[in-house]
């Protein structure tokens, strides 16, 4: 079985901080991992994935994640916030041979000015 | 580039009528699929088809009936709409391989049952 938590449904910025947006999964075997970004009105869109080899993974937008198997963890970062941050982001996890992820309940980014 | 394209992207509907999402990828995508994504409870699987000519239940299908037409469109059908159906509805698509390919999604279909 695999499943994924969201620390925190909201996060909460100034422009120019640190983003740090926490997941964690659960998984029997070695996951494949992603990070979706929802803005409003629209879908998700991939933002990063994590599938085997390096664990620093980057992705689109200045942002990046870092696998931890020890911790469990697949946490998303971005040195600086913008104002075009501003969205959902939701964490998802395959494993186990399924085609069919599991997502995580989302953690919606405010950026303050 | 069009990807994922789902219609209508608004509708509104009284209860107990019936209205069919209609979904459609241009990718030649093997896998497809069906999601509701209410407030704080992310997005959980309605329906999905891992090839055309195969369907199968996710985690909430009971009040929905799904058609995987040919290979590009995965409609999703409300035989009786109840309130509890008022949602935001994704279409996603997905290429065949390995389990390291992401989703594709749609823009949303967003629902009112009244």
């Amino acid at each position: 079985a695999q499943s994924v938590t969201q620390l925190g449904s909201h996060v909460s910025v100034s422009e120019g901080a640190l983003v740090l947006l926490r997941c964690n999964y659960s998984s029997s075997v070695p996951p494949y991992l992603f990070w979706y970004v929802q803005y409003p009105n629209q879908g998700l869109q991939l933002l990063l994935k994590y599938t085997t080899g390096a664990t620093l993974v980057k992705g689109i937008n200045g942002f990046e994640a870092e696998f931890k198997k020890s911790e469990t963890s697949f946490h998303l970062t971005k040195p600086s916030a913008h104002m075009s941050d501003a969205a959902e982001y939701f964490c998802a996890v395959m494993s186990g041979g399924s085609y069919i992820p599991t997502f995580g309940r989302g953690t919606s980014l405010i950026v303050h000015p | 580039n069009a990807g994922v394209t789902q219609t209508p992207k608004f509708q509104v509907l009284k209860t107990g009528q019936s209205m069919t999402l209609q979904c459609a990828q241009d990718m030649n995508h093997n896998s497809m699929y069906w999601y509701r994504q209410d407030p704080g409870m992310g997005l959980r699987l309605i329906y999905y088809s891992a090839s055309e000519g195969t369907t199968d239940k996710g985690e909430v299908p009971n009040g929905y009936n799904v058609s995987r037409l040919n290979k590009r469109e995965f409609s999703l059908r409300l035989e009786s709409a109840a309130p509890s159906q008022t949602s935001v509805y994704f279409c996603a698509s997905q290429t065949p391989g390995t389990q390291a390919q992401p989703q594709h999604f749609g823009d949303g279909t967003r629902l009112s049952i009244l």
